[in-house]
Order: C-alpha cells, then structure tokens, then sequence
C-alpha cells in the first residue's frame, strides 16, 4: 500500500524559498501507470493545485505560481520535492502531496494524498 | 483554464436525508471530474472518478453522474460520519482546479 509522507520547515520567512519533501513508501515514483503533484489549502479556505511531474522527470505548474516553482524527483531516495521561491504570506497553507492514476490527462485521479505538512510564512 | 464551481457552498441537513451536490464546469470536461471527501483536520479522500466510477473501499450511498459542465455527488442516505466537506475536481487536462468545495453540517 503506496503512503506518502510530507516533510519540511514548518516556518518560511517571506521572500525567502519554501522547500518542501514527499517521501513515498510502498512503491516506487518511477513506477509506470502514475505520477506525482501537489495540492496546497490555506487555512479554512480551499484546495490549489500547485504542480505536477511526471515519471519522466517532465512538469506542469499552475500558471499562478509557474515563475516561483520547481517541483523535482529523486529516485534514488523515492521523493518529490516542491521549491517556491519569493513566498508571502500568502503562500501559507496546508502542503499536500499525492499520487496521481494516469490516464493522459483524461480522467487522471489524486489518490492516495500525504497527511499534508503546515507552511506559515512570518518573520 | 477550466474553471469548476459547487453548489451549494454549504448545506444543513439530517442523518438518513438524500443530499445531492451539484459542479458546473466552464466548459464541457466529458466525464473528466472527481469527487473528494475531506474532515477536518485530514487530507482529502478519493470517492468518485470519472463522474461516476466509485473508488474501492467508498460505501456505495455515495454516487456520482453527469458529463459536459453539470455533474452531481449524491449521498443516498446521510450518516454521521459524511458530514465533511466535498471537492469536485476536472480532470479534462491540466491544470487541474478543484471545486471551492460544499461544507456538509448537521442540521
């Protein structure tokens, strides 16, 4: 059974890069049929799909946060990584990460999701 | 981008009602949409794929249908532990928004 488990600093200051790790068990990232994304939600508010990447390495960003994001994969240690540089306080919210069925882009499904790890951006 | 809206936002009602959650897509998504489930304080859970395929493991009150921009969740029979909040999602291509999400209460 496929678990991911996100990890990172719990406190960004603004204007400085948020970093965060998904770490999946139970498969492997580079496994065919999936690929991997995160899904961010600010507090009492909704879900924002962030970005994807694909077992080939290749990504898709939402447009809205495009020029402040690099989503990568580590295979050797079967992570995701998300980095978002210039962050305000805007940009605090509830990390997700989740595994994605891939069915081209026609019908693809988020499942399963890690528990999510709390960012708060303050000085 | 495809843009997805719920109705209502929020919704009161009793364990055993019928309740039925409606998504309208911006443009027609075919039968590309997702449902969510999420409680407070955990991560949103897969119910529905593909307008209408229920996820393994999801009780089978819950149901889905539509195709084009209108879709429906419908829960045949609320129990207590359904009330949570619920998220549609397309799934026509990226980038894949989600729904603002209906918060289910007890009434």
């Amino acid at each position: 059974q496929v678990q991911l488990q996100e990890s990172g600093p719990g406190l960004v200051k603004p204007s400085q890069t948020l970093s965060l790790t998904c770490t999946v068990s139970g498969g492997s990232i580079s496994g065919g049929g999936y690929y991997w994304s995160w899904i961010r939600q600010p507090a009492g508010k909704g879900l924002e799909w962030i970005g994807l990447i694909y077992r080939t390495g290749s990504t898709t960003y939402n447009p809205s946060l495009k020029s402040r994001l690099t989503i990568s994969a580590d295979t050797s240690k079967n992570q995701v990584s998300l980095r978002l540089t210039s962050v305000t306080a805007a940009d605090t919210a509830v990390y997700y990460c989740a595994r994605v069925t891939d069915y081209g882009g026609k019908g693809d499904y988020f499942d399963p999701w890690g528990q999510g790890t709390l960012v708060t951006v303050s000085s | 981008d495809i843009q997805m809206t719920q109705s209502p936002s929020s919704l009161s009602a009793s364990v055993g009602d019928r309740v039925t959650i409606t998504c309208r897509a911006s443009q027609n998504i075919s039968i590309y949409l997702s449902w969510y489930q999420q409680k407070p304080g955990t991560a949103p859970k897969l119910l529905i794929y593909t307008a209408s395929n229920l996820q393994s493991g999801v009780p089978s009150r819950f149901s889905g249908s539509g195709s084009g921009t209108d879709f429906t969740l419908t829960i045949s029979s609320l129990q207590p532990e359904d009330f949570a909040t619920y998220y549609c999602q397309q799934s026509n291509g990226n980038p894949f928004h989600f729904g603002q999400g209906t918060k289910l209460e007890i009434k």
